[in-house]
C-alpha cells in the first residue's frame, strides 16, 4: 500500500549542480503533479501530467524539467541548481483532474541549495 | 488580490472549544472547494471536500458563501490531534487551477 514514494527525502546541492528528485505511484493514477512549498506560503504548482507522455507547465516552471513516459514515474529535472530552488517539494497523483478526486501527496523532498 | 487569502494565525484554542476560520478566494469561476491539514512538515491530506453549499463530517463543518467568495471551515469539540495547518483550496475547472492557501495554523492546547 505504498501510494506515492519521492525519494530522495532531504537533499543538499551546490549552487550549479543538477539533481533528480524520483516519484512514483502505485494507483494507476492518471494525473500526476509537482508543487513547491516554501516556508509560511502555499504550495506553488511547477508541472504536471495528464497521463504518460504529456506534461505542461504550471505557475512556476522556471528551472526544471519534467518527463513522464509511464504512468507510475514523474520525475523532475533540476539542471542548474539556485538558491531559489531551496524548498520542499512534494509530488502528488490523482485518479481524474483534482477537482473531482482528492490529491495523494508523497512525503516531500527537503532540497537546500548553498 | 491573492487567489486565495487565509488568516495564518497562529489559533492557540483549549481542548474543547469551537473554532472557524475563514477563506476568500477571488476566481468566481471557482467550482468546488477542498480543505487539506498539514501536519508539521508532513505532507498534505484530504480533510474535507465541498462541491456545493456546504458539507459536515462529524465535528468538522464546511460552508461555502458564493455571493462574497468565501469558504468556512468550523471544527467543534477540538482535539489535541486537530493541531495542524488547515489549506483551502478552491478548485477552477483544470488541473493546474487547484491553487493552495497559505493555511491557517491551529494549535489545541490541553
Amino acid at each position: 500500500n505504498a501510494g506515492v514514494t519521492q525519494t530522495p527525502k532531504f537533499r543538499i546541492l551546490k549552487i550549479g549542480q543538477s539533481m533528480t528528485l524520483q516519484c512514483t505511484q502505485d494507483m494507476n493514477h492518471n494525473y500526476m503533479y509537482w508543487y513547491r512549498q516554501d516556508p509560511g506560503m502555499g504550495l506553488k504548482l511547477i508541472y504536471y501530467s495528464v497521463g504518460a507522455g504529456i506534461t505542461d507547465k504550471g505557475e512556476v516552471p522556471n528551472g526544471y524539467n519534467v518527463s513522464r513516459s509511464t504512468t507510475e514515474d514523474f520525475p523532475l529535472r533540476l539542471e542548474l541548481a539556485a538558491p531559489s530552488q531551496t524548498s520542499v517539494y512534494f509530488c502528488a497523483s490523482s485518479l481524474d483532474s483534482g477537482g473531482n478526486s482528492p490529491l495523494h501527496f508523497g512525503n516531500g523532498t527537503r532540497l537546500t541549495v548553498t | 488580490r491573492k487567489e486565495v487569502e487565509q488568516d495564518p494565525g497562529p489559533f492557540n484554542v483549549p481542548e474543547g472549544a469551537t473554532v472557524a476560520f475563514n477563506c476568500t478566494y477571488s476566481n468566481s469561476a471557482s467550482q468546488s472547494f477542498f480543505w487539506y491539514r498539514q501536519d508539521c512538515r508532513k505532507e498534505p491530506k484530504l480533510l474535507m471536500s465541498v462541491y456545493s453549499s456546504g458539507n459536515e463530517d462529524g465535528r468538522f463543518t464546511a460552508q461555502l458563501n458564493r455571493a462574497s467568495q468565501y469558504i468556512s471551515l468550523l471544527i467543534r469539540d477540538s482535539k489535541l490531534s486537530d493541531s495542524a495547518t488547515y489549506l483551502c483550496v478552491p478548485f477552477s475547472g483544470s488541473a493546474r487551477q487547484l491553487t493552495f492557501g497559505s493555511g491557517t495554523q491551529l494549535t489545541v492546547l490541553p
